[in-house]
């Protein structure tokens, strides 16, 4: 069975442009979540979808957004990138039941120069 | 709001030797409680959980935690070590009482253990 898959896993962008990460979760997962992990502020949820509905959402900036396809893909957006948007972004997936945990990405690591 | 403190952010140890990595929560009627690994440049595996019953979870790779409610405590404790061990641990929890929207994780900072020879 294949695991979360992220996609690009490096990508290095300059401030002020927008960057799109893709997630792929594990076939009849239907819960996505995303987490931003730095050095200082250490592993912060940004938002999980469930059927394509956002169920809840972290305490980032409007520039953060995501979706959910029917297919249970996501993706989030990062408008407007800033220096300090550098950070290993993580995808984690779910039945969507508690009882069997998040299962995450190996994630993408983003730059921002 | 739910806080995880994770008490000792580097914890070094011999191979072959007992350790315990520490972890308390901010209260709340009832928790959920997870410890993730991380090795270097990976994503984050679930190494064990405690939902209900049973307070002691095991893993399959010798990995023990007990939930102490008193205490808010999940500390996670191995008897002995391997090389392999050596990676980052994340204590996090969830609280499902606020609601079905509530699936979020909130983690603690980590604790590098570095298992030497």
């Amino acid at each position: 069975k294949a695991g979360v898959t992220q996609t690009p896993r490096y990508l290095i962008k300059t401030r002020g442009q927008q960057v799109t990460l893709s997630c792929s979760p594990i076939s009849g997962h239907r819960s996505v979540s995303w987490y931003q992990q730095t050095p200082g502020q250490g592993l912060q949820f940004l938002f999980e979808y469930f059927s394509e509905t956002q169920r809840n959402k972290g305490n980032f900036p409007g520039r953060f957004s995501g979706r959910q396809f029917s297919n249970s893909r996501s993706e989030m957006n990062v408008s407007t990138l800033e220096l300090g948007d550098s950070a290993l972004y993580l995808c984690a997936s779910s039945l969507g039941d508690w009882g069997y945990g998040y299962t995450f990405g190996s994630g993408t690591r983003l730059t921002v120069v | 709001a739910q806080s995880v403190t994770q008490l000792d952010s580097q914890v070094p140890v011999f191979e072959e030797a007992p350790v315990e990595l520490r972890c308390n929560y901010s209260s709340s009627v009832s928790v959920y409680l997870f410890w993730y690994v991380q090795y270097p440049n990976q994503g984050l595996q679930l190494l064990l959980k405690y939902l209900s019953g049973s307070t002691l979870v095991e893993s399959i790779n010798g990995f023990e935690a007990e939930f102490n409610k008193s205490q808010t405590s999940f500390h996670l404790r191995k008897p002995s070590v391997h090389i392999s061990d050596t990676a980052e641990y994340f204590c996090a929890v969830s609280d499902p009482g606020s609601g079905g929207s509530n699936y979020k994780l909130t983690f603690g900072k980590g604790t590098l253990l570095t298992v030497n020879p």
